[in-house]
């Protein structure tokens, strides 16, 4: 049982490239939620969808796009990367908000 | 507006030695709580949750966690802290929508020998 999928694990980008970060879940979850984690500040909230087509913002959306077309998968879009976006990125799903299953994350660098 | 806040960034602990950590609550309401644990180079894992009824609440891992409301706190804790327990420590609570999880900063434990 694979649970939470995150690819890539590492990347590095120049600033104003895009990328997109895929996260996948095996656990027929509804809720879905991208967030960052930085040195001092927690994890925070990106962006989060409560089912298949839907998406909500979080705490701190600016930059960031995301889609969920299918249940299963929740992609996280940086359209032009700032050295700002530099961090590690966790996707989580649940069937509720309060047990949340995360990925193993994804460590982006934008130079 | 509500949060949540880690007053220790990082605490040191003997192993052996009784753990306390201390998340304190800003919500209007009795809000839906959470302590999450995270190991090095590790996704988040829930240790417990309170929602309502008993204020003491038993988790995985041998923690527990006090729900006070006189003093806006949910105090997680151990009674005997192990090696393995050396990771980073997130309070949470849900938004009010109830859609989402909203993090405190953390606090770093280290365990030392």
């Amino acid at each position: 049982n694979a649970g939470v999928t995150q690819t890539p694990k590492f990347r590095v980008l120049k600033t104003g490239q895009s990328m997109t970060l895929l996260c996948a879940q095996d656990m027929n979850h509804e809720y879905m939620y991208w967030y960052r984690q930085d040195p001092g500040m927690g994890l925070r909230l990106i962006h989060y969808s409560v089912g298949e087509g839907t998406t909500a913002k979080g705490e701190v959306p600016d930059g960031y796009n995301v889609s969920r077309l299918k249940k299963q998968n929740f992609l996280l879009g940086l359209e032009s990367a700032a050295p700002s976006q530099t961090s590690v990125y966790f996707c989580a799903s649940g069937a509720t908000t309060g047990e949340l299953f995360f990925g193993e994350g994804s460590r982006l660098t934008v130079l | 507006a509500q949060s949540v806040t880690q007053p220790d960034i990082h605490i040191t602990v003997s192993e052996g030695a009784s753990l306390e950590l201390r998340c304190n609550y800003s919500y209007g309401a009795t809000p839906y709580l959470f302590w999450y644990v995270q190991s090095p180079g590790q996704g988040l894992q829930l240790l417990l949750k309170y929602f309502s009824g008993d204020t003491l609440v038993q988790g995985i891992k041998g923690f527990e966690a006090e729900f006070k409301r006189s003093q806006s706190s949910f105090n997680l804790r151990k009674p005997s802290v192990h090696w393995s327990d050396a990771a980073e420590y997130f309070c949470a609570y849900d938004n009010q929508a109830g859609t989402a999880l909203i993090f405190g900063k953390g606090t770093t434990l280290s365990v030392s020998s």
